[in-house]
């Protein structure tokens, strides 16, 4: 279908450990974007990938685009409790005339201090 | 960055009632504004693209005549759930791009429907 797949679905880890969510597609992707959603709250828009083998990194999160460009990876360096939330992989899709953003099932972090 | 805003942020109704969300773009014109539905524990589910001056197009599985969208202006878009049931309860979020289609896409915070 249209959405990737992401794994694991949910992560357990004590502060200070490092943490990484895999996103995985059977299609090659024209970008893929990442979002962070805090218990409660909205999406926020965390980072865009456009060019095959990309990385980049924010503070402590570093963000993959694969060769193929059909996998991405985030990864947080030695989490922190304000690190907890769900982090979606999303991709565009052009359907029915219009580019939609479709989520991926999300990797659920939880960090205990 | 860009501001999407939502009203209400929570709402409790009666089973059979109406209820509308309104999601406006506060400091930018959005032609194209997106509805998702979240359930508990759940990722985003996209029920709807809103377009202003056309119909709304909807994704398979959800029903156009339940959840009514009208794009009034390139501002604000309106999600009207019709004869609510409580298994409408969930979390509705629209967002909007703040330039081309896929851009960063901007969320409200979002609306707790509870359908009693």
């Amino acid at each position: 279908g249209q959405q990737v797949m992401q794994i694991p679905q949910y992560q357990h880890v004590q502060e200070g450990e490092d943490f990484t969510t895999y996103c995985n597609s059977s299609t090659t992707l024209s970008n893929i974007q990442w979002y962070k959603q805090r218990p409660g709250g909205h999406p926020v828009f965390l980072i865009q990938l456009v060019k095959s083998g990309e990385v980049k990194k924010q503070k402590r999160l570093t963000f993959q685009f694969g060769e193929a460009k059909k996998n991405s990876s985030l990864h947080i360096t030695a989490t922190q409790t304000t690190d907890v939330g769900t982090y979606f992989c999303c991709r565009w899709v052009f359907s029915g005339g219009y580019n939609k953003l479709i989520f991926g099932a999300g990797t659920r972090l939880a960090v205990h201090p | 960055g860009a501001v999407v805003s939502q009203h209400p942020s929570w709402v409790i109704c009666k089973s059979g009632t109406s209820v509308k969300i309104e999601c406006r773009s506060l400091d930018f014109q959005a032609t194209t504004m997106f509805w998702y539905r979240q359930f508990p524990k759940q990722s985003l589910m996209l029920m709807a693209t809103s377009n202003e001056g056309s119909k709304a197009t909807y994704e398979q599985g959800v029903e156009k005549d339940k959840f009514l969208i009208n794009h009034a202006s390139l501002t604000l878009s309106t999600l009207t759930v019709t004869s609510a049931h409580p298994e409408d309860s969930s979390f509705y979020i629209c967002s909007a791009p703040s330039g081309a289609s896929t851009d960063t896409q901007y969320f409200g915070p979002g609306t707790r429907l509870t359908v009693l």
